[in-house]
């Protein structure tokens, strides 16, 4: 069984600057999850998807962050315009229904804003 | 919301030595605890999972023991060898919708 994919692995861009991360969770996992990890931290939410619709994005600083999961499957996480403190690795998640516990984490992607 | 907290923040044990993580959570209404292992470069693996119904549960050499009352969980590796070094993260959530994260505990064993 695939795993959850996000690409790119690394990624360093200029304060101000657009960014935006991909993720291709397992086939037929319904939720999806954004989350940061800040260096030394534990991963804090973002986002979370049922499907194409949002759960809970009360902790996605609206502003400067946009996600979307158009058809229900891979999504998008969005930074714009990114700020220093943005630097941290971004983790997506799926588990196969909302509920069903189990959250399974890809690789992430290691965004540095210099 | 949630608040998990997670001791010690690093570890270090001789191999074949028992390590033990331990975590507090706020919220009575959680009821899925799962631990997640982190390599570096890598993003969290779950390693194991107790349920709220559940007051102890084992897989080889790990084994999670909740106490709801108190409203704390540990992780418990006996047998520990230098490939069990990583950090650790417990976590808590209601059914699984948020997870809320500890800190972390960065677990070495010394060969």
């Amino acid at each position: 069984e695939a795993g959850v994919a996000q690409s790119p692995r690394y990624k360093i861009i200029e304060k101000r600057q657009s960014v935006a991360f991909w993720c291709n969770p397992i086939s037929g996992h319904a939720t999806l999850y954004w989350y940061q990890q800040i260096l030394g931290q534990g991963p804090k939410l973002l986002i979370q998807f049922q499907n194409n619709g949002v759960v809970d994005d009360s902790q996605l600083p609206k502003d400067r962050f946009s996600a979307e999961r158009l058809k229900g499957v891979d999504s998008t996480l969005k930074i714009q315009p990114a700020k220093l403190e943005d630097s941290a690795v971004y983790l997506c998640a799926s588990s196969w229904l909302q509920g069903a516990a189990e959250a399974f984490f890809g690789q992430g992607t290691r965004l540095t804003v210099v | 919301g949630e608040n998990v907290e997670q001791h010690p923040s690093t570890l270090s044990v001789q191999e074949g030595d028992s390590a033990v993580i331990k975590c507090t959570y706020s919220d009575s209404a959680s009821n899925y605890f799962p631990w997640y292992k982190q390599e570096l470069g890598k993003g969290p693996q779950l390693i194991i999972d107790i349920r709220s119904n559940v007051g102890e549960k084992k897989d080889q050499r790990i084994a999670v023991t909740l106490n709801k009352t108190a409203k704390h969980f540990s992780l418990h590796i006996t047998e520990t060898q230098p490939e069990d070094s990583a950090v650790y993260f417990c976590a808590a959530s209601r059914g699984g919708n948020q997870f809320y994260f500890g800190t972390g505990t960065s677990l070495t064993v010394i060969p």
